[in-house]
Parts: C-alpha cells; sequence; structure tokens
C-alpha cells in the first residue's frame, strides 16, 4: 500500500513569502504528526493531529506557523512570512492509533529553503 | 533536561564489525514506548522497531538486535556483521502518554561502515 506521501519535495522561498506544505497519510491513518528537522538534528515535534481534531500544537515556534487537517486526512501546514531560520526539513508521520501510541510512519520530507 | 540521550555522535566501523548504538531515556511514565528509526543519505525515516515499557525482552531481527533494560533506562542497538549498507543516522525515540504520544528524539548517531 501507499506510504505517507509529502509535497513539494523541494521548496524555496524568499524571506517574507508565504508557504504551504502537504501531507497525504497512510489511508485510514487516524493520528497526523508533524516535525521539523534542521540539519544535523533530530527532529522536532510541531502539531499533531486526531482526525481533524489538533490536539496539541505545543510545538509550532511562533503564530506564522498554522496546521489544519479539516476532513481528518490530508495536512497542510502553512508558514507566514517565512524567516530564514525556518529552513529545515518539515516531516509529516501518521499513524493507525487515535491515541497516537502506535508506531508513527514518515514521509520524505519537504525540505524547504528560505533566502 | 534532554529525555533521550544518544552520547555517541559518530561511530565509524569495518565492514562485517559488530557495532552497538547506545540510547538513555528518562521518563516519569510508566507506559511508554521506544523507538529505532534509521535515516539514510536520501533522508526518509525509516522504522525499526517499537518496544512498550511493559515488554523488556530482547529482540532479533537479522543482523539487528535491540536491548531494553529499565533498570539503567537504556534501549541499546547492536548490528551484527555490519555492512555499507547499514551507513545512516540512527535515532532513538521515545513517546509518553504525558506528551500526546509525540516522539521525542535523541540527537542521533551517525554511523558509517567503511568497505
Amino acid at each position: 500500500g501507499a506510504g505517507v506521501s509529502q509535497s513539494p519535495r523541494y521548496k524555496v522561498a524568499k524571506r517574507g513569502q508565504d508557504v504551504a506544505l502537504r501531507c497525504d497519510p497512510i489511508s485510514g491513518h487516524v493520528s497526523l504528526f508533524w516535525y521539523q528537522q534542521a540539519l544535523g538534528q533530530g527532529p522536532e515535534f510541531l502539531t499533531y493531529f486526531q482526525n481533524e481534531a489538533q490536539l496539541d500544537k505545543s510545538g509550532l515556534p511562533s503564530d506564522r506557523f498554522f496546521a489544519e487537517r479539516p476532513e481528518g486526512s490530508v495536512s497542510t501546514l502553512k508558514i507566514q512570512r517565512t524567516q530564514q531560520e525556518d529552513s529545515a526539513v518539515y516531516l509529516c508521520a501518521s499513524s493507525l492509533d487515535g491515541g497516537g501510541a502506535e508506531t508513527q510512519y514518515f514521509g520524505p520530507g519537504t525540505r524547504l529553503l528560505v533566502l | 533536561a534532554q529525555k533521550v540521550t544518544q552520547a555517541q555522535t559518530e561511530i565509524s566501523v569495518v565492514e562485517k564489525e559488530d557495532v552497538t548504538l547506545d540510547c538513555v531515556y528518562e521518563t516519569r511514565d510508566t507506559t511508554y514506548y521506544l523507538f529505532w528509526y534509521k535515516q539514510p543519505p536520501s533522508g526518509e525515516l525509516v522504522f525499526l522497531i517499537r518496544r512498550n515499557s511493559f515488554d523488556e525482552q530482547n529482540e532479533i531481527s537479522g543482523r539487528y538486535s535491540w536491548n531494553f533494560q529499565k533498570s539503567t533506562s537504556s534501549f541499546n542497538f547492536t548490528i551484527t556483521a555490519s555492512q555499507v549498507v547499514d551507513s545512516a543516522v540512527y535515532f532513538c525515540a521515545l513517546s509518553e502518554a504525558d506528551s500526546n504520544y509525540q516522539l521525542i528524539w535523541g540527537a542521533g548517531t551517525k554511523l558509517i561502515i567503511k568497505p
């Protein structure tokens, strides 16, 4: 079956531009997570959805970051007025269980470069 | 305070050698899960193993084995007879109910297998 897919795979943005990153989870997976991975570091949690409900957004670094999953499937991470420090790989993961305790399966990531 | 510690930043061995990657974790939850993921140069995080806190049995999968010891809060990963294809960054991660099961990551260990 298809895994988690993300688009675009690469994005170059000028400082101040808005960007939208898309995640298609594994079909039927209830939980969806977004992580940010800076170069040479481990991923860091951004936000968590259970179906369409955003249950935890404690990791979003500023109010410029916004995520949604309106129909409980595809999710979009939006970054407004991008800054150079937003340059990173943005990873999406999904898991079967609604409680989030199951294994998270990751997409290939979107590599964002802000110039 | 760091919850997942991978003290080895980089390990380099010659092919066919055995190698152990260390992971030490910290949690107050009685129910938690531990994971290992592999991140090859392509960038995609590949799931290797998930253990829950109630199952301390060691696990072997082919050349891979994992040693979970609650007494020392460690979850170490051993590759036997390493191969060049094992070269990657390996991450240990923790998920706990108190944190909505978001993955809390170590900094990763870069493993280099030389032919």
